[in-house]
C-alpha cells in the first residue's frame, strides 16, 4: 500500500494531556498538509510543509499545536495541554506539488475527555 | 470567514438519477477547484478537479460545470448508484499560496436502490 499512512487511527486522552500524531506521506511527495475536521464540517487547513520547511500555519493553530517534518519525510503533529475543543479528526495529506491533487490519509480521530 | 459555500447539505436520489451539488466561492484569485468524496471513517478522496480556463470537465459519470462570472461550480453525478452514497466536498485553492484547500461544508448524498 503506497497511500498516506496515519498513526494512531484513534486516540482518547484526558484533558490537559499531550498527544502526538504521525503521518507518513507517499514517498515521492514533497508537500505535506495537516487538516482538522469536525463532525459535519469540511476539513480546515492547519499547516503545510514543502520538504522539511514549514511554509504556512493557520491562525487555527494555537501555540499548543506544533508540527515537524524532519528530513522531509514523515511528519508529527503534537497538541499540548489538550482541551475538549481539540476533539476532531486530524487529517494528513501529501502531494507532488503545484498542479497535483492531494492524497489524504484516513486520519486520526482524537477524543478529549 | 466562509469562502466556499456548498448546497444542499443533504441530497437523496434514486438509483439511476442525476445528483447535483453546487458551490459558490468568493475569492476570484482561486485557480483550482477539486471535488472530494468521503466515506465514513476514511479521508477525503479526490474525484475530479477543474481550472477556471475551462467551463466543463467530465470523467466517467462525474462532470464539473464551472461558471467563472458567477463564481459558481457544480458536480453532476450521472446514473447515480448506491455505492455513490457518501459525503461530497467542494474545495478551492490558490496554487501560488501552496495549494492549501478551502473546503465547503459538505453534502451528504444518499442513493436509494
Amino acid at each position: 500500500d503506497t497511500g498516506v499512512s496515519q498513526d494512531p487511527r484513534h486516540k482518547i486522552t484526558k484533558r490537559g494531556q499531550n498527544v502526538t500524531f504521525r503521518c507518513d506521506p507517499i514517498s515521492e511527495h514533497n508537500r505535506l498538509y495537516w487538516y482538522r475536521q469536525t463532525l459535519g464540517q469540511g476539513p480546515e487547513f492547519l499547516t503545510y510543509f514543502q520538504n522539511e520547511a514549514q511554509l504556512e500555519k493557520s491562525r487555527l493553530l494555537s501555540d499548543r499545536f506544533s508540527a515537524e517534518r524532519p528530513k522531509g519525510s514523515f511528519s508529527t503533529l503534537e497538541i499540548q495541554r489538550t482541551e475538549q475543543g481539540d476533539s476532531a479528526m486530524y487529517l494528513c495529506a501529501s502531494s507532488l506539488g503545484l498542479g497535483f491533487g492531494y492524497t489524504f490519509g484516513s486520519g486520526t480521530r482524537l477524543t478529549v475527555v | 470567514q466562509q469562502q466556499v459555500k456548498q448546497s444542499p447539505q443533504s441530497l437523496i436520489v434514486q438509483k439511476g438519477g442525476i445528483s447535483i451539488i453546487n458551490c459558490a466561492y468568493e475569492n476570484t484569485a482561486f485557480d483550482y477547484f477539486p471535488w472530494y468524496q468521503q466515506f465514513p471513517g476514511k479521508g477525503p478522496a479526490l474525484l475530479i478537479a477543474i481550472r477556471p480556463d475551462v467551463s466543463e470537465k467530465k470523467e466517467g459519470r462525474f462532470t464539473i460545470s464551472f461558471n467563472k462570472s458567477a463564481k459558481q461550480f457544480s458536480l453532476h453525478i450521472m446514473d447515480s448508484q448506491p455505492g455513490d452514497s457518501a459525503t461530497y466536498f467542494c474545495a478551492a485553492s490558490l496554487e501560488a499560496s501552496g495549494s492549501r484547500l478551502t473546503f465547503g461544508e459538505g453534502t451528504q448524498l444518499t442513493v436509494n436502490p
